[in-house]
């Protein structure tokens, strides 16, 4: 049972664009929520996270909003590059283990 | 600073065999973790240790273990390898905080044939 849901599993985004996943959780002892970055054949990198407490975090072109009533959060990548083609994998955390979504495969076209 | 570091980053391995896998943390993490990635499951959870103690345990059968040594280096230990054990091996460290970044390294790519 997938304790992180993540939404859609892929998307196709015009460069320049806005790239935006969705993730949902039911565990309320989560108190850690990273977005980790993985292009093919390398390991998942941190990309941006925010904790339960904050509603909102930026950092360059990504941000996470967080809504801890609706137990969901979401990753938006602004002004998407080719660059940024790769699957992002939210996650949540809690007992220093990390529970993954499924991943989205993101495309940014030229 | 350097990385997570894993060793190999490939192996082939017939069923039946088993395999150990390494991974050196980023200096100073104590906490080390491992996951397995496959295309079917995606990233589960396997363990967690610090200070050479399993913390935390997935859902994955006994022929899965691992151990920590007491300068946080790592290793996990895969006995009687099933082909449904190719996957892509995930190591990472963390800081002993709360709620601390979790950072991966390249990761080991085992086949199973």
């Amino acid at each position: 049972q997938q304790q992180v849901k993540q939404s859609p599993q892929s998307l196709i985004v015009q460069k320049g664009g806005i790239s935006i996943i969705n993730c949902a959780y039911e565990n309320t002892a989560f108190d850690y929520f990273p977005w980790y970055q993985q292009f093919p054949g390398k390991g998942p990198a941190l990309l941006i996270a925010i904790r339960p407490d904050v509603s909102e975090k930026k950092e360059g072109r990504f941000t996470i909003s967080f809504n801890k009533s609706a137990k969901q959060f979401s990753l938006h990548i602004m002004d998407s590059q080719p660059g940024d083609s790769a699957t992002y994998f939210c996650a949540a955390s809690t007992d220093y283990k990390l529970s993954f979504g499924a991943g989205t495969t993101v495309t940014v076209r030229a | 600073k350097a990385g997570v570091t894993q060793t190999p980053r490939y192996l082939i391995k017939t069923r039946g065999q088993q395999v150990t896998l390494s991974c050196s943390p980023i200096s100073g993490h104590r906490s080390v973790s491992w996951y397995q990635q496959t295309p079917g499951q995606g990233l589960q959870f396997l363990f967690e240790y610090f200070s050479e103690t399993q913390r935390n345990k997935g859902n994955f059968p006994g022929r899965f273990s691992g151990r920590q040594f007491s300068n946080s280096r790592s290793e996990m230990n895969v006995s009687t390898l099933e082909l449904g054990d190719s996957a892509l091996y995930l190591c990472a460290s963390t800081r002993d905080i709360p709620g601390a970044s979790a950072f991966f390294g390249q990761g080991t790519r085992l086949t199973v044939v």
